[in-house]
């Protein structure tokens, strides 16, 4: 079956503008996740989202990232006035409600000049 | 809070040879934990995963690993390696809750080089 797919696979933005990357999660996987990968370090959770209840944001690096879920669908992943520091690969992943097994996508690579 | 510390951030070994990769962690609660691998422009692949079944846990492509509480440890080992198996292997940590909530936290991982 399809797996987690995100888009775009690449994005390329200048300082101060604000971007959106989306994630289309595993049909009926109610959880839904967002980490952040820097080159050469670790994921870093950003948000949580799980069926309709209110989403775990405790990951937010700051109030220029946000993020939405309509149901157990898509998300997007918005980051304003993006800094060169946002540049990273955003990575999103899908468990089932009973599960917990995280399956991944292949991410969005974030390049801010 | 949870952590987990990958040491040696690359490792290289021959093809045949014994792969260990070497992963600790930090948690004030039951955890589970898991192995993830990537290749080279794609997303994370589960390996393996412990969640406080069977201590020794077999995962894909020949990889195993024992969770060994006294040593806060689940190292990753394959008994003969294979230039496929070159990659960035991250070890991550979460709590035991039910019902999906389990964000991970991850080491920050291990570039396995295999050599002829």
């Amino acid at each position: 079956g399809a797996g987690v797919s995100q888009s775009p696979s690449n994005k390329v933005t200048e300082k101060g503008k604000d971007v959106e990357l989306r994630c289309d999660p595993i049909s009926g996987h109610t959880a839904l996740y967002w980490y952040r990968q820097r080159l050469g370090q670790g994921l870093e959770f950003l948000i949580y989202f799980q069926g309709n209840s209110a989403p775990d944001k405790s990951g937010l690096p700051s109030d220029r990232f946000s993020a939405e879920r309509t149901g157990e669908s898509v998300s997007t992943l918005t980051i304003q006035r993006t800094q060169q520091e946002d540049s990273a690969v955003y990575l999103c992943a899908s468990s089932p409600l009973s599960g917990n097994e995280q399956f991944f996508g292949p991410g969005t690579r974030l390049t801010v000049l | 809070a949870q952590s987990v510390t990958q040491l040696g951030s690359h490792v290289s070994v021959s093809e045949g040879a014994l792969v260990l990769l070497r992963c600790n962690y930090s948690s004030s609660v039951p955890p589970y934990l898991f192995w993830y691998v990537q290749y080279p422009n794609q997303g994370l692949q589960l390996l393996l995963k412990y969640t406080s079944a069977a201590t020794l846990v077999k995962g894909i492509n020949g990889f195993e690993a024992e969770f060994k509480k006294s040593e806060t440890s689940f190292h990753l080992t394959k008994p003969s390696a294979h230039m496929s198996d070159a990659a960035e292997y991250f070890c991550a940590v979460s709590d035991q809750r039910t019902g999906g909530g389990n964000k991970l936290t991850f080491g920050t991982g291990t570039q396995l080089k295999v050599e002829l």
